[in-house]
């Protein structure tokens, strides 16, 4: 079984619905990740959290929010969602110390 | 803002050839990590560097950390198909407002003719 699993794999939306994407991870790591993968920009952060109880903005915040519901989930929300986050997601996670990250098999959005 | 310039974007090669693929930054980094991405999938680490000029090998790829931990390239030697993937640069900071993140490069697509 996948140590980091993510679901939806793929979702097909339109403007101005809410969308939840989630992450669980069996790995025990404390900190988890979210990025956003565009074609020619690499991965950029959304949202990170190092433990329960810590949320942090990553470099492309705005539109998103996010939820670390135990140790093991760290879900991504889109409140309302517009074409321009039409991308891949990736959520990671990585062991405290350590700077190595793992990541799971991303989900495909579409927003129409 | 930390930056990680990652060239070239794209490579397509044929089977047997070398080739290599730089990641350059103006920012020091505590430790910078490879990664490959195939279609459908997360990356997945290849290796991580830590000390100046340090060099490991991983089978037919050679990476490299710049004396001044800045910069750092990975080099294929006769490359196969299976090489194919997207691959990704990433430097680790030890302290203040960038601890526990990475900074990704753009990424290189490699694509490798039989």
């Amino acid at each position: 079984d996948a140590d980091v699993t993510q679901t939806p794999r793929n979702r097909i939306t339109k403007t101005g619905k809410r969308i939840m994407l989630e992450c669980s991870q069996t790995k025990g790591h404390d900190r988890m990740y979210w990025y956003r993968q565009d074609p020619g920009l690499g991965l950029r952060l959304i949202y990170y959290s190092f433990d329960v109880k810590d949320i942090n903005k990553g470099e492309i915040s705005d539109g998103y929010s996010v939820s670390r519901q135990a140790q093991a989930k760290f879900s991504l929300s889109l409140e309302s969602a517009i074409p321009n986050q039409t991308a891949l997601y990736f959520c990671a996670t990585s062991d405290f110390g350590r700077n190595e990250q793992f990541f799971g098999p991303g989900t495909r959005l579409t927003v129409l | 803002t930390q930056l990680l310039e990652q060239s070239p974007q794209f490579l397509s090669i044929q089977e047997g050839e070398n080739l290599t693929v730089y990641c350059n930054s103006s920012s020091v980094f505590s430790s910078l990590q490879w990664y490959r991405q195939e279609p459908g999938e997360g990356p997945v680490l290849l290796v991580t560097v830590v000390t100046g000029g340090e060099v490991k090998k991983l089978k037919r790829l050679t990476f490299q950390f710049g004396d001044a931990r800045k910069d750092s390239s990975l080099h294929i030697t006769a490359a196969q198909p299976g090489d194919t993937g997207l691959y990704l640069c990433a430097g680790a900071n030890a302290g203040g407002t960038s601890y526990g993140k990475l900074t990704f490069g753009q990424g290189t697509i490699l694509t490798v003719h039989p």
